[in-house]
């Protein structure tokens, strides 16, 4: 079975510093992975993704990096704002053709002014 | 409409009622997932639709679950006969026949009482 985990509950930052999630795995069938993020009561919103094809993959202030033979993916925040604020999920896609979504435990951000 | 709406947005239900959760994903979205998030944890999928066909319940936990998308548009998640364990975020999430461009709605809260 795939297996996806965020072992850190939560991350406080402060504005302007770097904020690093990190995600292992075990068992994924195609190494491709996406990142959330949730606000409270809201669904999660996509946030970025990465592919076995590749080792990082940057988008604005969010960067995700993939260790395939770790089996690790963190994701970089830079520079944090206070906006960031919220639960983020790193997901395994890769396990079937339609891409259902396995998820870690989410992590806590909060980023202080 | 321009996002995926769920309905109701809170649920609260005395054990042993059955419940019925909707999803109106967006217009045109072929695949509409089902998904629960218990309390300080990741989504855990449920169940897949296709177009009005059900092609993977694997996530369903018990017989009381249930769910259907008969003309492939809207769809309707059912749990008879509610137990406490039961209480979570139910999550539904539409995207094109293509790629993970998934969008979640915001889910309903179910309370059983």
């Amino acid at each position: 079975d795939q297996q996806v985990k965020q072992n850190s509950p939560s991350l406080s930052v402060q504005e302007g510093r770097i904020s690093i999630l990190n995600c292992d795995y075990t068992n994924s069938m195609f190494d491709y992975f996406l990142w959330y993020k949730k606000y409270p009561a809201e669904g999660p919103t996509f946030l970025i993704s990465i592919s076995s094809i590749k080792d990082k993959n940057e988008d604005g202030r969010f960067t995700v990096f993939l260790n395939k033979s770790a089996k690790h993916l963190s994701l970089h925040i830079v520079p944090s704002q206070p906006g960031d604020s919220a639960v983020y999920f790193c997901a395994d896609a890769g396990g079937t053709s339609y891409g259902k979504l396995t998820f870690g435990q989410g992590t806590i951000l909060t980023v202080h002014p | 409409g321009a996002g995926v709406s769920q309905s109701p947005r809170y649920k609260v239900a005395k054990r042993g009622q059955d419940v019925a959760l909707r999803c109106d994903p967006i217009s045109g979205h072929v695949s509409l997932f089902w998904y629960q998030q218990a309390l300080g944890q990741g989504p855990e999928f449920l169940t897949y639709f296709q177009n009005e066909a059900q092609l993977d319940k694997s996530g369903l936990p018990s017989d009381r679950f249930f769910a259907e998308r008969p003309e492939g548009s809207v769809s309707t998640l059912k749990i008879q006969r509610t137990q406490q364990e039961d209480s979570a975020v139910y999550l539904c999430a539409s995207s094109t026949r293509s790629g993970y461009g998934y969008t979640f709605g915001s889910g309903t809260r179910l309370t059983v009482v």
